[in-house]
């Protein structure tokens, strides 16, 4: 059973561009996560998705950032039109219920924008 | 607004030298507790889930406690290669929301 798979792991984008990042959840699971990490910072909570629901917006940038979790295929998180300050490592996790449950990690995008 | 709040930042140790992280939390009503391993460059290893107070896991030289306050990561006699930053997270309602990290370093 592969794990939450990532990609690209990582991604140059010049500002102004778009940047789309993929997360497949592991077989099994329709919950999926998007966190984004700073360098020297933890986690920050971004948004829940289950397939085709957002369930929680809550962590999203009200410009230029959304996701989504198709019937079909991976979970996309796009960032449109890109700034230096979005540079960082954007991770996924997937989990088979929502409550309570661990939430498995993907290895990450690292996002750097030039 | 809820938190999770780890201590300490960074750890030193050496080598056989135990020690406890601490992750404290204010959470509305907290679903689980997690505690995991992020290696420099990867994604987090999911390590325990705690769900109520009084709760002890164990995982070879890791154990993890559970107050409602806060939990504990007790690492016994650590070795170099437990050397790695340990998240904390909280789920409560629809989030789970991570603490800083404490980055572990273990010298032989």
């Amino acid at each position: 059973n592969a794990g939450v798979m990532q990609n690209p792991r990582h991604l140059v984008r010049r500002r102004g561009q778009e940047a789309r990042l993929r997360c497949s959840p592991m077989k099994g699971h329709s919950h999926v996560y998007w966190y984004r990490q700073l360098p020297e910072e933890g986690l920050k909570f971004m948004v829940y998705l289950q397939k085709e629901n957002i369930i929680d917006e809550s962590g999203m940038p009200k410009e230029r950032f959304s996701a989504e979790f198709p019937k079909e295929g991976p979970s996309i998180l796009r960032i449109q039109q890109v700034v230096r300050g979005d540079s960082a490592a954007y991770f996924c996790a997937s989990s088979q219920e929502q409550a309570g449950t661990e939430a498995f990690f993907g290895q990450g995008t690292r996002l750097t924008v030039v | 607004e809820d938190q999770v709040t780890q201590s300490p930042e960074a750890l030193r140790l050496q080598e056989g030298e135990s020690s406890s992280l601490n992750c404290s939390y204010t959470v509305s009503g907290l679903r689980g507790l997690f505690w995991y391993r992020q290696d420099p460059g990867k994604g987090p290893e999911f390590l325990f889930t705690l769900y109520s107070a009084g709760e002890e896991k164990e995982k070879e030289r890791l154990k993890a406690t559970l107050t409602k306050k806060e939990s504990f990561l007790h690492i016994t006699a650590p070795k170099p290669e437990d050397s790695a930053t340990y998240l904390c997270a909280v789920e409560d309602n629809n989030d789970m929301r991570f603490g800083a990290g404490t980055r572990l370093t273990v010298k032989p």
